[in-house]
């Protein structure tokens, strides 16, 4: 089955702590994104990758970190520098291809609670 | 920068009824897409519908069509005969068809209740 993976579906985080969010993808996309999602609001985009080893920040990069070391994986880490990670994350990816972005497609998301 | 906007935080219909929800955007360029996206409480978002902005006609997805007025900057969906799985936030959204702008820029959510 080709599709975006993000484990796990439930995470809880003490303060302080550093946790990393798994975000997997088989449908050879280029391009990978995080998003957060608080309640009632809208997603905001953390950081993406259009290329394996490069990234750039999002809107609300503050207190993460990533790394794209492979094209089908995308982890994100939540750092105890990040002040309310409570929230629902999301993955998506996305077609690149000649510089041309396409459709992006999501995972079905993560909840992290900071205890 | 872009922004979206979804003035109606909550709409209701009735099963088997139409119902049109609103996104308008602000933008300054000229070519772009925009998606209407489905978050049932299962929390997955769905791709729903997708618009080119060269495009004039507008798209349609089955029960689902769009009303585009690039003039206007509006985007508002229309679902046709209701069904009770319609219910769940829906997300309006902008891209930007510039190379480097594979961002996507989401309104806040019109949540959409289906009575029976």
């Amino acid at each position: 089955d080709g599709g975006i993976t993000q484990s796990p579906k439930y995470l809880f985080r003490k303060e302080g702590q550093n946790v990393t969010l798994s975000c997997e993808q088989n449908l050879n996309h280029d391009a990978m994104y995080w998003y957060r999602q608080d309640p009632g609001q809208g997603l905001r985009l953390i950081y993406y990758s259009q290329i394996v080893n490069d990234f750039q920040k999002g809107d609300i990069a503050e207190g993460y970190s990533v790394s794209r070391e492979k094209k089908e994986s995308f982890p994100l880490t939540v750092t105890s520098a990040q002040k309310n990670p409570t929230a629902f994350y999301l993955c998506a990816s996305s077609i690149d291809r000649r510089g041309v972005t396409d459709t992006q497609y999501f995972g079905p998301g993560t909840r992290l609670t900071v205890l | 920068a872009q922004t979206v906007t979804q003035s109606q935080p909550e709409m209701s219909v009735q099963e088997a009824e139409t119902v049109t929800l609103s996104c308008t955007y602000d933008t300054s360029e000229s070519d772009y897409y925009l998606f209407w996206y489905k978050q049932p409480p299962s929390r997955q978002m769905i791709l729903v519908i997708r618009q080119e902005a060269y495009k004039q006609q507008n798209a349609t997805e089955n029960r689902f069509s769009v009303n585009f007025q690039k003039a206007a900057k509006s985007f508002s969906l229309k679902i046709s005969d209701s069904q009770l799985g319609d219910a769940a936030m829906y997300f309006c959204a902008y891209r930007s068809a510039r190379a480097s702008g594979s961002r996507l820029t989401f309104g806040e959510g019109t949540q959409l209740t289906v009575n029976p």
